[in-house]
């Protein structure tokens, strides 16, 4: 499996953009970047996919790379309640049947007041 | 409310003992997984479901047993309870099992065995 490469850890203020970088340069032409994020004491929560275009949706924005070896997550007002751990996934054909996602340590996002 | 919900929430037992974690969503999605996260691991796939009576393995399979007779349910049962298994353990969801679908969470089940 392609595996990505997430900083550790990041800070923002609040009602700030943030931005949240990946990097897979071994990306295949069929992987889907999936970004998902964990609440403490919850369950990842899906935030955003795509496969070469950029998207948006209520959530975030998600910029992907001409040669798509690198993606950011873009939160544009950052909160209180976006503080969490930021995964970045591939999604590949193997895993499509499975189901699996495999999830690395992802970046733990601090937001300040 | 629709969703995807799991019980209990907490759960302590001993070793040796049976248990079994509920999952329980209302989207009709038709793929169901159960995860598990461990410090130093990241959540790693345990089995899952592509719809009713049809399960398999995912990468963590031994010591654990599901079954599906209806959609929206998808429990999870420990057999006799190792302090291995002393996990938080997520059940997931999406509408399918390709690569461009979401996978829905629950907020889990915290599992300590003595």
């Amino acid at each position: 499996d392609a595996k990505t490469t997430q900083p550790n850890s990041m800070e923002s203020n609040e009602e700030e953009p943030v931005h949240l970088p990946c990097n897979h340069s071994t990306i295949s032409g069929t992987d889907y970047i999936h970004w998902y994020r964990q609440l403490p004491s919850q369950g990842p929560e899906y935030v955003i996919h795509g496969l070469t275009s950029n998207v948006n949706n209520r959530m975030a924005s998600l910029a992907i790379a001409e040669d798509r070896k690198s993606s950011t997550l873009i939160l544009h007002r950052a909160t209180l309640r976006d503080a969490a751990v930021y995964y970045c996934i591939l999604r590949d054909v193997s895993s499509s049947n499975t189901g699996k996602l495999i999830f690395g340590q992802g970046t733990t996002l601090q937001v300040k007041p | 409310d629709a969703g995807i919900t799991q019980s209990p929430r907490y759960k302590i037992t001993e070793t040796g003992r049976q248990v079994t974690l509920m999952c329980h969503q209302t989207w009709s999605h038709s793929y169901m997984f159960w995860y598990r996260q461990d410090l130093g691991h990241g959540l790693r796939l345990i089995y899952y479901s592509a719809a009713a009576d049809i399960t398999d393995k995912g990468e963590v399979p031994d010591g654990y047993v599901v079954s599906r007779s209806k959609t929206e349910n998808f429990p999870l049962t420990l057999e006799s309870a190792t302090r291995s298994q002393t996990s938080v353990y997520f059940c997931a969801s999406s509408f399918l099992g390709e690569r461009a679908q979401p996978q829905h969470f629950g907020d889990g089940t915290r599992l300590s065995i003595l």
